[in-house]
């Protein structure tokens, strides 16, 4: 079974700092997508970044970088420059497929990223 | 209007009510779907549908029905609900279900309130 583990409910981080949001997971379909979203208080999820599991580089877009470690079943999010807006509740999730050919999509419990001035 | 709108955005309900949720989404994809957001737990999905075909059914109780008349447009309607069924409802499209590869794009969700 498909499952995404985020082990900080909480992070903090200084504005214009940078800041690691952990996500690890555990599939055993060979081909899978690996997806952060950010979901502010108005509700909307916001998605930011994608990985895919054959992708040899990390994904990278703006100010955000996805620290793909295959072996470790691992797919953190990196923030740069963290900025006031960035607070928000961050999910990571995965999509895959199974041997059915069920489309199947988990999602992480979220950490919660405040960011202090 | 872009992406993926949600109708209502708030909705209070009694447990004896019928109504109905609303998503359409304006970026010409094929696939659509429902997820339920309670408090504390991961986000869950409960139905997809690709090219108006439903493909997933994540045993969600029957008082929850969906409804998919045309790519753009997904309904879910709600009847006799029970109080733990309050929660966020999220809509989202992706150009196509099947694949890992096609990021979700979601909507700004409905507040349900069942009391």
């Amino acid at each position: 079974a498909q499952k995404i583990t985020q082990t900080q409910p909480g992070m903090f981080v200084q504005e214009k700092e940078a800041v690691t949001l952990d996500c690890t997971y555990d599939t055993s379909d060979p081909s899978y997508g690996l997806f952060w979203y950010k979901q502010p208080s108005s509700g909307e999820m916001i998605f930011l970044i994608y990985q895919g599991s054959y992708d040899q580089q990390n994904a990278t877009e703006g100010r955000y970088s996805l620290n793909f470690q295959k072996a470790r079943k691992s797919a953190n999010l990196v923030i740069s420059a963290s900025q006031l807006g960035d607070s928000a509740m961050y999910f990571c999730a995965m999509r895959g497929i199974d041997q059915g050919g069920s489309e199947k999509l988990v999602f992480g419990k979220g950490t919660k990223l405040t960011v202090n001035p | 209007e872009t992406g993926v709108t949600q109708t209502p955005r708030h909705l209070v309900m009694g447990m004896t009510n019928k109504k109905s949720l609303k998503c359409e989404q304006h970026l010409g994809h094929n696939a659509m779907y429902w997820y339920k957001q309670s408090a504390k737990k991961p986000l869950e999905l409960m139905f997809v549908y690709n090219f108006k075909e439903q493909t997933e059914n994540n045993s969600v109780p029957s008082r929850f029905s969906p409804e998919c008349p045309n790519s753009s447009h997904l309904f879910l309607h709600l009847h006799t609900l029970q109080p733990e069924d309050s929660a966020l409802y999220l809509c989202a499209s992706s150009q196509e279900s099947g694949s890992p590869t096609y990021e979700q794009y979601f909507g700004p969700g409905t507040r349900l309130t069942v009391t």
